[in-house]
């Protein structure tokens, strides 16, 4: 099946410094990716949709100030945390599809100390 | 809007056969998808029904009522790894981005 990395797996930073994080489609284009948040024991709540040389297009009640998102290639898009807060510490989840089928990355841990 | 509704725990034991149902309000529908995640990984497709019926892959069904807006995965021959979170999703409007339901988790007893 197609392959969609993520990295870094864990991240841990300080109060007020900015975290980027890299998802990769390895063996497929994707012009669009997405980019999730999910809290122990909860659902994934999607953040972002992130589009190929165009801007994200984000959910109700997320930052773009905030989290900031790049797709500048067909298989890379990035999501930066700026001036993180402990309130930020989650599970983030970037996915690309093909077809009908979403597939993850490894997802990311942040924490913010 | 759309809302999808699923158990938030079920507990089977080995070899047993569990069913976790999932009942969505959508509007507009484009399918219904299942996902396995185990604790602290990615999630990974299972199944996906677009129409009525019954999808078998190995030991997972997957089952879709579109009159009923409502679906079900079946576990056949539970194993212990089997023990994770399950998700049903649905595509939002016009088959854009995946809403997910608040998670199934599934405990595997010996």
């Amino acid at each position: 099946g197609a392959v969609v990395s993520q990295h870094p797996s864990r991240v841990i930073c300080k109060s007020g410094t900015s975290v980027k994080i890299e998802c990769r489609s390895l063996d497929f284009q994707a012009t669009t990716m997405f980019w999730y948040r999910q809290f122990p024991k909860q659902s994934l709540m999607l953040m972002a949709t992130s589009n190929e040389g165009s801007k994200a297009t984000y959910e109700q009640g997320v930052e773009k100030d905030k989290f900031l998102i790049n797709h500048a290639s067909l298989t890379l898009s990035t999501l930066t945390v700026t001036s993180a807060h402990p309130e930020d510490s989650s599970f983030y989840i970037c996915s690309a599809e093909r077809g009908t089928e979403a597939f993850f990355g490894q997802g990311t841990r942040l924490t913010v100390v | 809007g759309q809302s999808l509704e699923q158990p938030s725990e079920v507990t089977a034991v080995e070899g047993a056969i569990v069913q976790i149902n999932c009942t969505y309000q959508t509007s507009g529908f484009y399918g219904l998808s299942w996902y396995q995640q185990h604790d602290g990984g990615a999630p990974t497709f299972l199944s996906y029904n677009a129409l009525d019926g019954l999808e078998e892959t190995g030991r997972f069904s997957s089952f879709l009522s579109r009159s009923d807006s409502y679906g079900y995965l079946l576990l056949q021959e539970l194993q212990m790894k089997d023990s994770a979170s399950y998700f049903c999703a649905v595509r939002g409007n016009q088959g854009g981005k995946l809403i997910f339901g608040q998670g199934t988790e599934l405990s595997v007893k010996p």
